[in-house]
């Protein structure tokens, strides 16, 4: 079965350190891969998403992902973090096989929860 | 324009009322979608067009009735709805980017 796992519900970092969302995902063939941001009562934004090309994709406000097909991970990363960032972030996957009837749906990880404390 | 515009942000309606939700984009994307998401979990899928044709319905109730006039535009009709049904639903589209553009969504709530 096709499935993304986010295995943390929330993840707490001090303002200024590293920080990391991981996100794996379990999808036959070559997915295209996808990070969002949701802010209390708002809708989605994109970050980035990795199609094909170079692992490391950047994205939106500082954040990057790094894709690693050997360990079907796709973990969002950010060099310095902001009480900002707080907010709920979503790993997507979507199915881009040839066959697959459904291959605009996105299939969602159930949200890590970022807290970045100043 | 690289947004999704729905309306209106906000809808309380009664369980026997009928009202509508929108959604407009003008990227020339010719896929949109409908999401129901409730508090801290993953949007739901509902329902995509396709080139302004209902491609996918995920085994979505009745009471909600999908319409794509045209290819920037896309309606959410409601009626009947259950207070289960209250939500943020989401608008979404895309285009020959792979990327999904998400409205602001419209938070129904109902009584």
């Amino acid at each position: 079965a096709q499935s993304v796992a986010q295995p943390e519900d929330q993840v707490n970092v001090a303002e200024g350190n590293p920080l990391t969302v991981k996100c794996t995902y379990s999808v036959s063939g070559n997915p295209y891969l996808f990070w969002y941001v949701q802010y209390p009562n708002r809708g989605l934004q994109f970050l980035l998403k990795y199609i094909t090309g170079d692992n490391l994709v950047k994205g939106s406000y500082g954040f990057e992902a790094e894709f690693n097909k050997s360990q079907t991970s796709f973990h969002l990363k950010k060099p310095s973090a902001l009480v900002s960032d707080s907010a709920l972030y979503f790993c997507a996957v979507r199915d881009i096989r040839q066959n697959a009837g459904n291959n605009r749906k996105l299939i969602w990880g159930l949200g890590t929860s970022l807290a970045v404390n100043p | 324009d690289t947004e999704v515009t729905q309306t209106p942000k906000h809808l309380v309606m009664g369980m026997t009322n009928k009202k509508s939700l929108k959604c407009e984009q003008h990227m020339g994307h010719r896929a949109m979608y409908w999401y129901k998401q409730k508090a801290k979990k993953p949007p739901e899928l509902m329902f995509v067009y396709s080139y302004e044709k209902l491609s996918i319905n995920e085994s979505v109730p009745s009471r909600f009735s999908p319409e794509c006039p045209n290819s920037s535009l896309l309606n959410l009709h409601l009626h009947a709805l259950q207070p289960e049904d209250s939500a943020l639903y989401l608008c979404a589209s895309t285009g020959g980017n792979y990327g999904y553009t998400f409205g602001s969504g419209t938070r129904l709530t109902v009584v």
